[in-house]
């Protein structure tokens, strides 16, 4: 079983300052993907940045960059330079693949971040 | 090109009664999931399709089924609805599922079914 923990319920962030978003996992999976998607309060689910169990590097996308620490099973997102438009619901997700690479269809996500930007 | 689209967008329907949402992924991806997303639950994961077969399947009742066609359009089905099943119905496409290929999921805007 997989599971997803993001313990913020909120956060709220200065312009132009950088913030981080914490995400948890668990998985007996032998290896997985990792997922951050940023909702808007329009309801699409937008996909941000993807990082694999095995990448040697974490993932970055623009201005949102993945710190990914295997050990301590932990995927926080880093937004830097927050603008307003990035306030939003933040979810992290995983999905996880068999020992072939194969993955399971199936993302698992947290119970997600409401990110407040202020002016 | 063109993202993940899904029709319709919003729908209301009386207790009882059967829906049928529809999702095209994007150009070339062969596998679509849909998920259920309300303020109770959060996301949860219905089924995935692959090639035209179910590969996955959550925890609901079987009022909820789905297909996929050989364009890899996909529709789901919920039958004799009850009120909790108003929720925003999303769909994921992806470009595969095998051992190299690209697992990053892309959702389209999503369903909004109302149940009264």
């Amino acid at each position: 079983a997989q599971k997803i923990t993001q313990t913020q319920p909120g956060m709220f962030v200065q312009e132009k300052e950088a913030v981080t978003l914490d995400c948890t996992y668990d998985t007996s999976d032998p290896s997985y993907g990792l997922f951050w998607y940023k909702q808007p309060s329009s309801g699409e689910m937008i996909f941000l940045i993807y990082q694999g169990s095995y990448d040697q590097q974490n993932a970055t996308e623009g201005r949102y960059s993945l710190n990914f620490q295997k050990a301590r099973k932990s995927a926080n997102l880093v937004i830097s330079a927050s603008q307003l438009g990035d306030s939003a619901m933040y979810f992290c997700a995983m999905r996880g693949h068999n020992a072939g690479g194969t993955s399971y269809g199936k993302l698992t996500f947290g119970q997600g971040t409401i990110l407040t930007v202020h002016p | 090109k063109a993202g993940v689209t899904q029709t319709p967008r919003y729908l209301i329907k009386t207790r009882g009664q059967q829906v049928t949402l529809s999702c095209s992924p994007i150009s070339g991806h062969r596998s679509v999931s849909w998920y259920q997303q309300t303020p109770g639950q959060g996301l949860q994961f219905l089924f995935e399709y692959f090639s035209e077969t179910q590969r996955n399947k959550g925890n609901f009742p079987g009022r909820f089924s789905g297909r996929q066609f050989s364009n890899s359009r996909s529709e789901m089905n919920v039958s004799t609805l009850e009120l909790g099943d108003s929720a925003l119905y999303l769909c994921a496409s992806s470009l595969g599922v095998g051992a190299g290929e690209s697992y990053e999921q892309y959702f389209g805007p999503g369903t909004r079914l109302t149940v009264t």
